[in-house]
């Protein structure tokens, strides 16, 4: 089974300035999928970037950005020029690839990090 | 952009009532999911349905559950005999489930509340 760890329960950052949110996974899946979900307060669940283990490079969405490290099982995001919208709960997932046994493209999700943007 | 639509948005019940939460899935879709969101605490996995049944679920998901798509389009969660542990935002997912570069695409939830 999957397991998914977000360590940080809690952050704040100054608005325009860069935050990273930390993620580590547990799999002995070679191929899957890595997610940042974002919930702010009205709480509907947002797809903020993804990550495919087979790519070496690093996504990259407008001000978010991934650093993956497969071998070291570790996927943070880092959110540059944070703005108040920005404010939210982030939530990083991990889904098998469809060619993994029994994948149904089910999602395992991290407690959270809440992260406050400051003005 | 296609979305995924929930109904009720928001529905309070009374303890040992049934309750039945609706969704519209993306029409393309081929995978369905529901998920549970206990205030406060991370999204977990009730149960996946493709090809017109279950092909996964939790623990969570006991006998209280059940799922179906009664008409092609809309896909339902009925909880049979609600619990005070039951209130929680339940979110309706759907991915094409094809190919790669899937993604998720998730209702904006509908939130229980058992009294």
């Amino acid at each position: 089974a999957q397991t998914v760890t977000q360590s940080q329960p809690e952050m704040s950052v100054q608005e325009a300035e860069t935050v990273t949110l930390s993620c580590t996974y547990d799999t002995s899946e070679s191929n899957y999928y890595l997610f940042w979900y974002k919930q702010p307060p009205s709480r509907q669940m947002i797809l903020v970037i993804r990550q495919e283990a087979y790519k070496q490079q690093n996504a990259t969405e407008n001000r978010f950005s991934v650093n993956f490290q497969k071998a070291a099982k570790s996927f943070s995001l880092k959110i540059s020029d944070s703005q108040l919208g920005d404010t939210a709960m982030y939530f990083c997932a991990f889904m098998k690839h469809a060619n993994s046994g029994g994948s149904n493209y089910k999602l395992t999700f991290g407690k959270g990090t809440l992260l406050t943007v400051n003005p | 952009e296609p979305e995924v639509t929930q109904t009720p948005s928001h529905q309070v019940t009374q303890m040992g009532q049934e309750v039945i939460l609706r969704c519209v899935p993306i029409s393309n879709h081929l995978y369905f999911y529901w998920y549970r969101q206990i205030l406060g605490q991370k999204v977990e996995f009730l149960v996946s349905f493709y090809n017109n049944e279950i092909s996964e679920k939790s623990e969570i998901f006991d006998d209280q559950f059940s799922v179906e798509r009664p008409d092609g389009s809309n896909f339902t969660l009925k909880i049979r005999s609600t619990k005070l542990e039951d209130s929680a935002m339940y979110f309706c997912a759907s991915i094409v489930g094809q190919g790669i570069g899937n993604t998720i695409y998730f209702g904006e939830g509908s939130w229980l509340t058992v009294v």
